[in-house]
């Protein structure tokens, strides 16, 4: 079955530590992106990407890095610059038709709850 | 003031009943987007669209783009529609969503 896959599940770390978040897709989907998700807020992007080797900075991209090696791939990297890095965090992935019609439905991930302590 | 609007922020139901959650926002959007996240985390799409309505099993969409308002509609509600539904917009072709807050609801048995 086609799917994106988070890992892991639950994570922790202590604070001043780097942490990379995987997220990996079967879905032959060309963009992927990163949200991470607070109680009582929206969904806020944080990286995307909408091609191998290339990436854009989100919403809230400081303290975060990624890369986009793979199409299935696009690892997250939480810095130690990352000021409040415990949150839930999901990747999304969608799959590209042109310019004008990126619309489509977004796949997401499990999450991974990420805590720092 | 976020661009997308939920209401009600919590709604509890008894098993049966009919539910609106109703979502509203503020700009000129390509597509509206129902999103839904159950307790473990995950998120599933429900349903995308622009115009007009859209049905699947017991869950009904519509939205009116003069009004910039989307309700998305659960008949006969069960136990397991307990769950966060979150609203998200798309305002370009980069398609990059500005989502609502969500709302927590539960069905009571």
């Amino acid at each position: 079955d086609g799917g994106i896959t988070q890992s892991p599940k639950y994570l922790f770390r202590k604070e001043g530590q780097n942490v990379t978040l995987s997220c990996e897709q079967n879905l032959n989907h060309d963009a992927m992106y990163w949200y991470r998700q607070d109680p009582g807020q929206g969904l806020r992007l944080i990286y995307y990407s909408q091609i191998v080797n290339d990436f854009q900075k989100g919403d809230i991209a400081e303290g975060y890095s990624v890369s986009r090696e793979k199409k299935e791939s696009f690892p997250l990297t939480v810095t130690s610059a990352q000021k409040n890095p415990t949150a839930f965090y999901l990747c999304a992935s969608q799959p590209y038709r042109s310019d004008r019609e990126y619309n489509s439905p977004l796949h997401f991930g499990n999450g991974t709850r990420l805590t720092v302590t | 003031k976020n661009e997308v609007e939920q209401s009600p922020q919590n709604l509890t139901a008894q098993e049966g009943e009919f539910i609106t959650i109703n979502c509203s926002y503020s700009v000129g959007i390509s597509a509206l987007h129902w999103l839904q996240q159950h307790p473990g985390g995950g998120i599933v799409s429900l349903f995308m669209l622009s115009s007009g309505k859209k049905k699947h099993g017991r869950l009904i969409a519509t939205i009116n783009i003069q009004e910039k308002h989307s309700s998305l509609h659960i008949t006969a509600s069960h136990p397991r529609d307990s769950a966060v539904y979150i609203c998200a917009v798309s305002t370009g072709a980069n398609s990059k969503l500005t989502f609502g807050k969500g709302i927590t609801l539960s069905v009571r048995p």
